[in-house]
């Protein structure tokens, strides 16, 4: 079975601009994160869902961030409108049992905002 | 609150040394589970072991073991005989039945050849 996939892998963009990224969790997972990984912050949780509701949302750092899940095979993360600050490597990972699963990431996107 | 600590940022061996990476957590629940993960640099975070609160058995798994010890709160990971390709950042991290993960800040171990 294919991994957790993210795209895009890498996005360059100037301040102001909308940035979605996206994922697609392993095929019956149906837990799906989304984290942050910086210098400074390390990994930083955003938010999480389960079967596609949005469970914990605390770790988005403000209204600029956006995450949905239509539906089980996909997931975006938005933000509008970036800043530079929003520099990061962002990765989704899904995990079968919430409680005690590991966690399967994906590749991440490394984002750069200029 | 739930709390990772990994104290050692950086870890610099030569090949063929052995290593312990440590790992410290702090969480008022009973049922907890732990993991180890690491980070080469290629990017990718992969899963290498979870335990959960009521096992403290040891385990290995060929160069890799780890020490479950809940009377000092550590789960610390020891690779023996580290080749190049253990070089990687490696995360501790702490996931109760709330569900989130708290993770460590890294440690960062360079094995030279």
């Amino acid at each position: 079975d294919a991994g957790v996939i993210q795209s895009p892998r890498h996005e360059v963009t100037e301040m102001g601009q909308e940035v979605t990224l996206r994922c697609k969790p392993i095929s019956g997972h149906d837990y799906l994160f989304w984290y942050r990984q910086t210098m400074m912050r390390g990994l930083e949780l955003l938010i999480y869902f389960n079967n596609n509701v949005p469970i914990d949302d605390s770790g988005m750092p403000e209204d600029r961030f956006s995450a949905k899940m239509p539906n089980a095979s996909f997931s975006t993360l938005k933000i509008q409108p970036s800043e530079p600050r929003d520099s990061a490597v962002y990765f989704c990972a899904s995990s079968y049992r919430e409680g005690t699963g590991e966690l399967f990431f994906g590749e991440g996107s490394r984002l750069t905002v200029l | 609150a739930q709390k990772v600590t990994q104290a050692q940022t950086e870890i610099s061996v030569v090949e063929k040394e052995d290593v312990t990476l440590d790992c410290v957590y702090e969480t008022r629940d009973t049922t907890y589970y732990l993991f180890w993960y690491k980070q080469p640099p290629s990017g990718e975070l992969v899963f290498l072991i979870r335990r959960n609160s009521f096992d403290e058995q040891n385990e290995i798994s060929g160069r890799y073991s780890w020490n479950f010890q809940k009377s000092t709160s550590s789960f610390n990971f020891t690779i023996t005989a580290s080749q190049v390709v253990d070089s990687a950042v490696y995360f501790c991290a702490l996931k109760t039945n709330a569900g989130k993960s708290t993770f460590g800040d890294g440690t960062t171990l360079t094995v030279k050849p």
